[in-house]
């Protein structure tokens, strides 16, 4: 069965600095999907960026960036000039491709405080 | 607007009292999930749906029900609630190829008394 592994319970950045989030796996598949979510306080779900386990190129949306190692199954999160709405629970994901199962599993999450 | 919506928002209830959670989606998706979120734990996958008719377990699928009639709805029913099932819950859908993004709904918070 498919694990995420965040580490990092809690994380804090100072404002228009840089921070990483880490995220491992553990899978025996070698097609598959990852995500990064943010929650905010109001609990809502946002995707912040996703990763296709085939494309070796790394992601990235405007500050944020990941890391995809696949032989390490890590999968970090780069987030560049930290603003205090990067504050938030982040959640990394992975989702099979293969089909008979269309689970999405989550890690338990870090806490990102970001200070002013 | 695309979105998933939840109803009820809200819900405090007692033990074995049997209570229903709607989803709802409009963008004729063909994926649908239940997810509960627990302090410490993340978000663990309850039920899901690939189509109409068709469900499957999650991870935590005990002490739940689902059912998948319509393609829009994909109802959470639990038939005889205990305190362990007070959560956070969130419906969300997607295309069926997995590398679509799922969309939530903006969750359910369920306090069993």
């Amino acid at each position: 069965a498919q694990t995420v592994t965040q580490s990092q319970p809690e994380m804090s950045v100072q404002e228009a600095e840089t921070v990483t989030l880490s995220c491992t796996y553990d899978t025996s598949e070698s097609d598959y999907y990852l995500f990064w979510y943010k929650q905010p306080p109001s609990r809502q779900m946002i995707l912040v960026i996703r990763q296709e386990a085939y494309k070796q190129q790394n992601a990235t949306e405007n500050r944020f960036s990941v890391n995809f190692q696949k032989a390490a199954k890590s999968f970090s999160l780069k987030i560049s000039d930290s603003q205090l709405g990067d504050a938030a629970m982040y959640f990394c994901a992975y989702r099979t491709r293969q089909g008979g199962s269309e689970k999405l599993v989550f890690g338990k999450g870090t806490k990102l405080t970001v200070n002013p | 607007e695309a979105q998933v919506t939840q109803n009820p928002r809200y819900l405090i209830t007692v033990t074995g009292k049997k209570l229903t959670v709607t989803c709802s989606q409009n963008m004729n998706h063909e994926y649908m999930s239940w997810y509960r979120q627990d302090p410490g734990l993340g978000l663990r996958q309850i039920y899901y749906s690939m189509n109409v008719e068709v469900t499957d377990k999650g991870d935590v699928p005990e002490g739940y029900k689902v059912s998948r009639k319509e393609k829009r709805n994909f109802p959470l029913i639990l038939e005889s609630p205990s305190p362990n099932q007070t959560s956070l819950y969130f419906c969300a859908s997607s295309e069926m190829t997995g590398k679509e993004t799922q969309y939530f709904g903006p969750g359910t918070r369920l306090l069993v008394l």
